[in-house]
């Protein structure tokens, strides 16, 4: 297994349009996440599944903000009607719950830039 | 609410030199530390974690300690190496927010040659 994927690497956008981003887990991982980073700022908590349920999604920053797991295996994270102030690294993280000892394992992010 | 923050947003070292980078936390019901690395253009990568229950954990070049007085949490780096290069992120998690990590502001760590 070569880790969480995360596709596309990169999005440039034009506000107003819509984009979906997606995350390949580890594939024995039952938890997924989903934060988004600013420049300088450290990870900020979107969403969380725990397998298929959707667990936690207050976070969503709008209700813009959708993101699915349909068959608790890889998810995907849309944003509706882009802002520019959306433009921000959207990160994908997976992780085996077996205690509270959770080692989250991030793919390296999907870029966005509305413009 | 629950924050992470850290001292010093910029670290510069000498090559062969023992880093520390510290970090504060404010929630008393934290039980679970974890520090991360990220280099550029990639995701965070943990490197170390400890409970609340400890005070000390050592790994491979890195030590955590947890002062949990102060709640306080720094991170040692011996003989800190040019591929130590990158942003140190803490983070938090709690019995009651069990789904999600908090995350700090980050460090970044300079290693001169």
């Amino acid at each position: 297994d070569t880790g969480v994927s995360q596709n596309p690497r990169h999005k440039i956008t034009k506000r107003g349009q819509n984009v979906t981003f997606r995350c390949d887990p580890i594939s024995e991982h039952n938890r997924l996440y989903w934060y988004r980073q600013t420049l300088g700022q450290g990870p900020e908590f979107l969403t969380y599944f725990q397998n298929e349920a959707q667990l936690e999604k207050s976070r969503l920053l709008s209700d813009r903000f959708s993101a699915e797991r349909p068959k608790g295996s890889f998810s995907t994270l849309e944003i509706q009607r882009t802002e520019q102030g959306d433009s921000a690294m959207y990160l994908c993280a997976s992780s085996l719950l077996s205690s509270t000892n959770e080692k989250l394992f991030f793919g390296s992010g999907t870029q966005l830039s509305v413009l | 609410g629950e924050s992470v923050g850290l001292h010093l947003p910029t670290l510069s070292v000498q090559e062969g030199d023992n880093s520390i980078i510290n970090c504060a936390y404010s929630n008393s019901a934290s039980d679970y530390f974890i520090w991360y690395k990220q280099e550029s253009g990639k995701g965070p990568q943990f490197i170390i974690d400890i409970r609340s229950n400890m005070d000390k954990r050592q790994g491979q070049r890195v030590t955590v300690l947890l002062n949990k007085t102060v709640k306080h949490l720094s991170l040692q780096i011996a003989a800190t190496q040019p591929g130590d290069s990158a942003v140190y992120f803490c983070a938090e998690k709690n019995c009651t927010n069990a789904g999600k990590s908090t995350f700090g502001d980050g460090t970044t760590l300079t290693v001169k040659p």
